[in-house]
């Protein structure tokens, strides 16, 4: 079946502008989960979603970042007034039910310049 | 502070051989682990997990062990396979839903 899809796979943006960064997880599968992962890092904790709603976002990195899941399928990651330190890949992953293996869509590399 | 902790960025092997990758920890709630394989341009791909009510767990080549006490896991690769080449990041859950990764560690596998 069709894993967890991401788009675009690259985007290149300037400072201070706006980006929005798509997920659609795998097909019935609850749970999706943000990472971003910079260069010479594992991927860090952004935010998760149990259904529609936000359960946990307490990695994102400030105000400026925002993310949704409306009907509980495909969720869209939001950043606002971007800076050069947002450059990095931004992971979606899915799993089944909280706690489950997450498999992870091929990423979103964002270049803020 | 990191929690998960791959001290080895890289790592050569030759064909055939045992590769063996290593990942502290120092959060005693995690209760779950897991080793992913990430090619590049490409999302970390799940490889093996493991409890923490269990010491070792197997599949096909690869084995991850786990030693609680000393807040320690590996992933052993045998036989090891050019293909294997990747980086590979150990994670862990404490509970929660979210997982908190290493590093990663980038294995060549040469022929």
């Amino acid at each position: 079946g069709a894993g967890v899809s991401q788009t675009p796979s690259n985007k290149v943006t300037e400072k201070g502008k706006y980006v929005e960064l798509r997920c659609d997880p795998i097909s019935g599968h609850t749970a999706l989960y943000w990472y971003r992962q910079s260069l010479g890092q594992g991927p860090e904790f952004l935010i998760y979603f149990q259904g529609t709603g936000a359960a946990d976002d307490s990695g994102l990195p400030n105000d400026r970042f925002f993310a949704v899941r409306p009907e509980g399928s495909v969720s869209t990651l939001k950043i606002q007034r971007t800076e050069r330190g947002d450059s990095a890949v931004y992971l979606c992953a899915s799993s089944s039910q909280d706690g489950d293996t997450q498999y992870f869509g091929p990423g979103t590399r964002l270049t803020v310049l | 502070d990191q929690q998960v902790k791959q001290n080895s960025p890289s790592l050569s092997v030759q064909e055939g051989r045992i590769s063996i990758l290593n990942c502290d920890y120092t959060n005693s709630m995690f209760d779950y682990f897991l080793w992913y394989k990430k090619y590049p341009a490409e999302g970390p791909t799940f490889l093996i997990s493991i409890s923490s009510i269990k010491d070792k767990n197997e599949d096909g080549r690869f084995t991850v062990f786990l030693n609680k006490s000393a807040k320690h896991l590996s992933l052993h690769i045998v036989p090891s396979q050019p293909g294997d080449s990747a980086v590979y990041f150990c994670a862990a859950y404490s509970g929660y839903s979210t997982l908190t990764f290493g590093k990663g560690t980038m294995l060549l596998v040469s022929p």
